[in-house]
């Protein structure tokens, strides 16, 4: 149980476009999700927190107009990142969980690539 | 200060030996504790949930956790090549706080 499914894996863009990623919690609903990004060799780092129906929390440093996050059902969570520039390649994780103390389950993850 | 602090390593042991991991916390609301396994180039998997003070075992795997001394180790036993990756410690407080240390990159030697 408690799978999340991201998609798409591996997007190659270029410079100025769009990109979106989505997040599905398949067998739980999640009111919460979660939105990471990992440079090479670095350490997860905390992008936003996912709102079911209200506005995504964004951290010190990340540009909310740039990494756009909706959350609009209990089973999904997208993040866009618009006009996007080579320094936006990244791995980008996506997480969600069951209940306040149960842990943090991760999909996949999606490595874009900005040329 | 960090909220959680691992050793970032490289940890490495030979195959067969226990390989122990290691990870403080600073804040004592901290409620439940966890620790992921991450591949190179792969999202993190959760291997190990702890919520009360002692030892839990699954499988080749041990956590233990020392609230008093806000502390949590992980135990592998019987290492295995297969184990050599990132070990991420997690510690969850309460509101939707959830931090990640920096994690411990293990190697196994065969």
């Amino acid at each position: 149980g408690a799978v999340v499914s991201q998609h798409p894996s591996r997007v190659i863009c270029k410079s100025g476009t769009s990109v979106k990623i989505e997040c599905r919690s398949l067998d739980f609903q999640a009111t919460t999700m979660f939105w990471y990004r990992q440079f090479p060799k670095q350490s997860l780092m905390l992008m936003a927190t996912s709102n079911e129906g209200s506005k995504a929390t964004y951290e010190q440093g990340v540009e909310k107009d740039k990494f756009l996050i909706n959350h609009a059902s209990l089973t999904l969570s997208t993040l866009t990142v618009t006009s996007a520039h080579p320094e936006d390649s990244s791995f980008y994780i996506c997480s969600a969980r069951v209940g306040q103390y149960s842990p943090l389950h991760f999909g996949n993850g999606t490595r874009l690539t900005v040329t | 200060q960090k909220e959680v602090e691992q050793n970032s390593g490289p940890l490495s042991v030979p195959e067969g030996a226990i390989a122990s991991l290691n990870c403080t916390y600073s804040d004592r609301v901290s409620q439940s504790f966890f620790w992921y396994r991450q591949y190179s180039g792969k999202s993190p998997e959760l291997i190990m949930s702890i919520y009360s003070n002692g030892d839990k075992e699954d499988g080749r795997f041990t956590a233990q956790l020392n609230k008093a001394s806000q502390y949590v180790s992980l135990l592998i036993r019987d290492s295995q090549p297969s184990d050599s990756a990132t070990y991420l410690c997690a510690v969850n407080l309460p509101g939707n706080q959830f931090y990640f240390g920096t994690g411990t990159s293990l190697t196994v030697i065969p």
